[in-house]
């Protein structure tokens, strides 16, 4: 079976600071990976998508970037965190055409 | 602008009774449509998923959709405390189907009475 892990769970981090949260699929090949982020009253907004090894696709013009090294690894990156981007940061996969997402434990970010 | 549009609730049940959510979109082309429960402070969880018009059951969970009105919606029968979360509805509103990310509804929050 499929599951999906997020690291870390947690994180405060100061305004400026860099950040790197990282997911991982295992039990499937070739996923869809998807980054989302939940702030506080509001809805998930996805954030990037990534269908193969390296190839990327942003949907929102922000301070953050995405990478994949790996098939079943994505990353979200920051330069430099801004207040705003405090939020829970959701990682998900799908396979094929179907669109079914199913989503990790998620990482909660507190930017002070 | 694709929107997906839920009720924020909360929508209180009494336990044992039906509790219907429901959810419209703006993009007359989409083609998948999904529900998702969420407990405080966890991640969405898949409950159902529907692509074509009418109803589909699972359990205790009915999805029904019709697409001439732009409408999907859950149907919870014999409510339990346990059902108690915010449900989010999504769309994948790519027409070719396919991995674009979907877009979700803000969610209702559901309440069920002992």
């Amino acid at each position: 079976s499929q599951t999906i892990h997020q690291w870390p769970a947690t994180l405060v981090q100061p305004v400026g600071s860099p950040l790197s949260l990282e997911c991982t699929v295992e039990g499937t090949s070739n996923p869809n990976l998807y980054w989302y982020r939940q702030a506080a009253g509001r809805g998930l907004q996805l954030l990037f998508y990534s269908v193969g090894i390296g190839q990327i696709s942003s949907e929102v013009p922000q301070n953050l970037s995405a990478s994949r090294p790996q098939d079943r690894q994505f990353i979200l990156s920051s330069k430099k965190l801004l207040l705003s981007d405090s939020g829970f940061y959701l990682c998900a996969w799908s396979v094929g055409a179907s669109g079914t997402q199913y989503f990790g434990p998620g990482t909660r970010l507190t930017v002070l | 602008q694709k929107e997906v549009e839920q009720n924020s609730g909360p929508l209180s049940v009494p336990e044992g009774a039906i509790a219907s959510l429901n959810c419209t979109y703006s993009d007359r082309g989409s083609q998948s449509f999904f529900w998702y429960r969420q407990y405080s402070g966890k991640s969405p969880e898949l409950i159902m998923f529907i692509y074509s018009n009418g109803d589909k059951e699972d359990g205790r969970f009915t999805a029904q959709l019709n697409k001439a009105s732009q409408y999907v919606s859950l149907l919870i029968r014999d409510s339990q405390p346990s059902d108690s979360a915010t449900y989010l509805c999504a769309v994948n509103m790519n027409s070719g189907g396919g991995a674009d990310g979907l877009t979700f509804g803000k969610g209702t929050h559901l309440i069920i009475q002992p």
